[in-house]
Formats: C-alpha cells, structure tokens, sequence
C-alpha cells in the first residue's frame, strides 16, 4: 500500500490567512523533503529534514520520525504560493528511494 | 549553484516507438534519478544510478532502458512507447543518499 498519505488533496486560501499541510507515513521514514511545483513545471526545493523543525521566511516544516508525520505549514499566504506541494520521503537505510505522496494543489486567491 | 537540464521539454511519438529523454546537471553530484509523474499522483522512481556506469531499478522499470554514460548525463529509454504511460518525466540529482534532491524542470511525453 501507499507509504506517504498526504493531505488535503486541494486548498484555498485567502492572500494574508495560512495553513498546513500534513504527510502520513506507514512506516518510519529516514528524512522528509518539501518541494513546491511551479506553474512552470520546475520542482523547487523548500526543506530537506532528518528531525526537528525549519523555517524559512513564512514556511515552516516538521518532521516526526517516531510519530510517522510531517507537516507544512503557510502563514501570510501570497498569490505567487499558488502551486503544488509534495512531500517526499526515504526510508531508514534507503533514502536513495524517496516516496512521493500524491501533492497539494494550493490556489491563493486575491 | 548548479542546474538540472532535461531535453526536450516536449516529447511527442508514436504508438511502439523508441524514445529517449536526456538529463545533464552540472552540480558534479554522484547520484542521478528519473522519476513518473502521472496527473493526480505521486512521483515514481524510474531508475536511479549512485555512479557513471551504474544502474539500480525502482519501482516502475519495466518499459524503460537507462544509461549512466558519464557522471553529468543520464538518460531514459521508453523502449516501446505506450499511450498510458503520457506523464511528466522528471530527472533528479543529489551528491548523496542523504542530501537534498534537486530536480530538472521535465518532460513531457505525449503518445499518439
């Protein structure tokens, strides 16, 4: 079965508001990485995390390895955030092998 | 920094046809990927190489020939090209197993 269960599928956001995005995991995964995919087909990097947290200007990502989640959260949300957001992860031993859950289509509005 | 170059952005073929798509970085990672992504789901891994002339299959393998002919270049074969497998191929690279993936803009194969 799938091993990356992310969620929602779709969002809408009001420019200023914020959400999360969340990654399941079946099973303990070795790291988590965050990518946005832009209206130009590029995969842009957002995080790459072993453990912990990170923040880089609104966004902020965590990652629980024992509790088997990662979340994504948007605060300030702008139209240019407009995209979708994938979490991928390697399991413990095999992060040559990233699984990709199935993205988030996010539209900010005006 | 460095960048992933896929070739050609735009890939149309026909029915049974071979067809192949290239990726170049220039980041001198070791490790090179190529990965599916069908509309609504997840990426999935191709074939992924950790050297020039290595090849380690994943999950989708099957219909596809790749070729590590140097440490900057990957490349995939769809050995006979069919009209479900239309996707978004997308190449990757990283210097190591656990590095962040950097990843090529795409291409887009259609089959008639």
């Amino acid at each position: 079965g799938d091993q990356v269960e992310q969620s929602p599928s779709a969002l809408s956001l009001h420019e200023g508001t914020g959400s999360a995005l969340r990654c399941n995991f079946t099973t303990t995964m070795r790291a988590v990485q965050w990518f946005r995919k832009n209206s130009r087909g590029s995969l842009i990097n957002l995080f790459y995390l072993a453990s912990g947290t990170k923040e880089n200007g609104r966004l902020k990502s965590a990652f629980d390895s024992k509790e088997r989640y990662s979340t994504l959260h948007i605060r300030d949300a702008q139209l240019e955030d407009s995209g979708t957001y994938f979490c991928a992860a390697g399991l413990s031993g095999s992060f040559n092998k990233l699984t990709f859950g199935a993205g988030t289509r996010l539209a900010v509005c005006p | 920094g460095g960048i992933i170059t896929q070739t050609p952005k735009f890939l149309i073929g026909q029915e049974g046809q071979k067809l192949t798509l290239k990726c170049q970085q220039n980041f001198n990672h070791d490790t090179m990927y190529w990965y599916r992504q069908d509309s609504g789901k997840g990426l999935r891994l191709i074939y992924y190489s950790i050297t020039e002339n290595d090849l380690q299959k994943g999950d989708l393998s099957e219909g596809y020939d790749a070729s590590r002919e140097k440490k900057s270049s990957f490349s995939l074969t769809v050995t006979s090209a069919q009209k479900n497998e239309m996707a978004v191929f997308l190449c990757a690279s990283t210097r190591d197993s656990a590095e962040t993936l950097y990843f090529g803009s795409g291409t887009r194969l259609t089959v008639l």
